[in-house]
């Protein structure tokens, strides 16, 4: 199976900081990354494939980069609403496994 | 729009059938995909089943390939996920999803999960 590893697990930052998330996948998985939100309580909510395909209605602010093992999830100006938990996930084959998941919080 | 049911309190060993009715979307043409969160835990792909044009095959997850069954009944707009020989760590919140699709090259598609449900819990414990 393949192993996807983000960092860090948790990060602090304040409203209108860039925050950057980091998923890493133990083989080459070309451009088959996805991400997703969730907020406490909540079901996930889908945020972009592709590796940087955002889903229609995603704010701008959010971008995804990378191909290969290495990807980023980039929130260019943290609003109050994006405070919560993000996984990455590898649809290259199945099991399409998740990354651990990165906390933000509010600093 | 996905609703499931189903989930419940279940000792080791036992059995259960979750449910997720479908609706607003065309069921019979779409891939379907469980997805599981322990509790204060990140999430685990449990599996997926494809639509019957497709094949309607299904593929799982290590943890529970054996134990645990996807179907659909595409007269009903429903998924379900059968589980048996329930363990301990299988107790989560479950989440039924579409598997949405994009291709990417002639043998390639992109796969994500949009939308998903809202989860039923499901615990084992004696």
């Amino acid at each position: 199976d393949i192993q996807m590893t983000q960092s860090p697990s948790s990060l602090s930052a304040s409203l209108g900081d860039r925050v950057t998330i980091t998923c890493r996948a133990s083989q080459s998985i070309d451009k088959f990354l996805n991400w997703y939100q969730q907020k406490p309580g909540d079901a996930p909510k889908f945020l972009i494939y592709g590796a940087s395909s955002l889903k229609s209605g995603v704010p701008s602010r959010f971008s995804g980069s990378g191909s290969g093992t290495d990807f980023t999830l980039t929130i260019s100006s943290l609003q109050a609403e994006d405070f919560a938990t993000y996984y990455c996930q590898q649809s290259y084959t199945t099991p399409y496994t998740f990354g651990q998941g990165t906390k933000l919080e509010i600093k | 729009q996905l609703v499931e049911s189903g989930g419940g309190l279940v000792k080791p060993g036992g059995s259960l059938r979750l449910s997720c009715a479908a609706s607003g979307f065309s069921f019979t043409s779409t891939w379907m995909t469980w997805v599981r969160q322990a509790p204060g835990k990140g999430l685990e792909w449990v599996g997926r089943i494809k639509s019957k044009a497709d094949g309607g095959t299904t593929d799982y997850a290590a943890p529970v390939k054996g134990r645990f069954t996807i179907s659909r009944d595409d007269s009903l707009h429903t998924l379900y996920l059968d589980l048996n020989s329930l363990k301990t760590e299988d107790t989560a919140v479950y989440y039924c999803g579409t598997l949405r699709s994009q291709q990417y090259n002639i043998n390639q598609w992109f796969i994500w999960s949009d939308p998903w449900g809202q989860g039923t819990l499901v615990t084992v414990s004696s």
